[in-house]
């Protein structure tokens, strides 16, 4: 398996407080993602990270941040989360060289109340 | 229009049949493309690639039509295991690790 870890793996909270998730990797990978999951949606990607610093918005960014301060470390921060915000996060990260499949850490149930 | 679009099923086989799920994809710059298996309140995990010339790993066999960007999966001798929900993927772009995933279709084998 892909060296990747998510924490925590299930979170309840509630509306208007701030959430982090954390991704972990130890393949040394640049590039890495941050998806949600909902049903009849399939996987949608929220930010993306092609290095240290480096990070870029997908197709769901509204209300949600990012931050890569070191290689192995992709942060997803929620700053007041909302119910719409309850949602399965899953974070992945892909080999060097284009046309690579990714590889997905097992993910995070989120409940926001 | 979504990027990629794939028949939700649900597909219920015996054990044993053939079973082949189709996906299509809207962006022609696309250049891989993969079946990945997500079983229930799990993570997607890649089942395999598409090559252009279709390739076969064991059971499963991927088909590759650029004319017509559509992605096929075959399950031959399908067993209980193979219960699960089969994403289609594709990437943004040539060279792109970024990709798009279809919604799934959800296959039960029946004993």
């Amino acid at each position: 398996d892909a060296g990747i870890t998510q924490s925590p793996r299930h979170k309840v909270t509630e509306t208007g407080t701030p959430v982090t998730l954390r991704c972990h990797q130890t393949e040394n990978h640049r590039y890495m993602y941050w998806y949600r999951q909902d049903p009849g949606h399939g996987l949608r990607l929220i930010h993306y990270s092609y290095g240290v610093k480096d990070t870029d918005k997908g197709e769901v960014s509204d209300g949600y941040s990012v931050s890569r301060s070191k290689t192995e470390d992709f942060l997803l921060t929620l700053e007041s989360a909302t119910s719409s915000q309850t949602s399965v996060y899953f974070c992945a990260i892909v080999g060097e060289g284009g046309n690579q499949p990714q590889h997905f850490g097992d993910g995070t149930r989120l409940s926001i109340l | 229009r979504k990027e990629v679009e794939q028949d939700p099923g649900p597909f219920n086989v015996p054990e044993g049949a053939t079973v082949a799920f189709n996906c299509t994809y809207s962006n022609s710059a696309s250049q891989s493309f993969f079946w990945y298996r997500q079983d229930c309140r799990k993570e997607p995990k890649l089942l395999m690639s598409v090559y252009s010339s279709g390739n076969e790993d064991g059971r499963f066999t991927a088909q590759l039509n650029r004319a017509s960007q559509y992605i096929s999966l075959l399950i031959r001798d399908s067993k209980l295991s193979d219960s699960a929900t089969y994403l289609c993927v594709v990437n943004s772009r040539a060279g792109a690790n970024n990709l798009f995933f279809g919604t799934g279709t959800r296959l039960t084998v029946i004993p």
